[in-house]
């Protein structure tokens, strides 16, 4: 069953415009996690955050967790036209089961 | 890095006949690890767990008997879509997990695309 739902479900910007991706999700997380997807292939992490954790960094990217809300944010700044993929995030509950949200379609606009 | 090697990367079978699909951990050890299907421009389901040296654990709504998922040693869990059909056209995805210190690490197949005629 699916947890987590993207907001938005597709997202086309600028290039050089920041995007932003959010996340709620439903039970108990022992992390979550962002996952980028281009057409047609596998996965590929991006980031994780922990439960205990409220933000994070790397590179372009920063997420954000708040568990209060269950929720969590992936921000891409400067973006790019090689940034056009859909954004997946998951949860990890205790059982190490990850279960991946809906989905954003980025694209970025040349 | 960790990587995980699934195989075939592409596929296209019969309708009625049977597909396997390999996931290996190339330098680790997984006792778990996940299937997971994809419909074009959905998110990942959770089909199941594949468990080393005992059965699958099914999601709510997979049917165990056409998705036959075997984990015969640590680094190898085999789903095989038994008796295909169009329907059963989708990405398939499967990750394998790593202990670590500080929790574990899942690691992706790069994905299965089955397409049944």
């Amino acid at each position: 069953s699916q947890q987590g739902e993207e907001d938005p479900q597709a997202l086309s910007i600028q290039e050089g415009e920041n995007a932003t991706m959010n996340c709620s999700y439903k039970t108990s997380i022992n992390n979550l996690q962002w996952y980028r997807q281009n057409s047609g292939r596998g996965l590929v992490h991006l980031i994780l955050i922990r439960s205990n954790e409220r933000e994070k960094h790397s590179g372009r990217l920063r997420v954000t967790l708040d568990t209060s809300k269950k929720s969590s944010s992936l921000l891409i700044t400067a973006s790019r036209a090689a940034d056009t993929a859909s954004y997946f995030c998951a949860t990890v509950d205790r059982d190490d089961k990850i279960i991946f949200g809906k989905g954003t379609r980025l694209h970025i606009l040349p | 890095g960790a990587v995980v090697s699934q195989h075939p990367s592409r596929v296209i079978c019969k309708s009625g006949t049977s597909v396997k699909i390999e996931c290996r951990s190339l330098d680790f050890q997984a006792t778990t690890m996940f299937w997971y299907r994809q419909f074009p421009k959905k998110s990942l389901m959770l089909m199941a767990t594949s468990n080393e040296g005992s059965k699958a654990t099914y999601e709510q709504g997979v049917e165990k008997d056409k998705f036959l998922i075997n984990h015969a040693s640590l680094t190898l869990s085999t789903l095989t879509v038994t008796s295909a059909h169009p329907e059963d056209s989708s990405f398939y995805i499967c990750s394998a997990h790593r202990l670590r210190v500080r929790g574990t690490e899942a690691f992706f197949g790069q994905g299965t695309r089955l397409t049944v005629v």
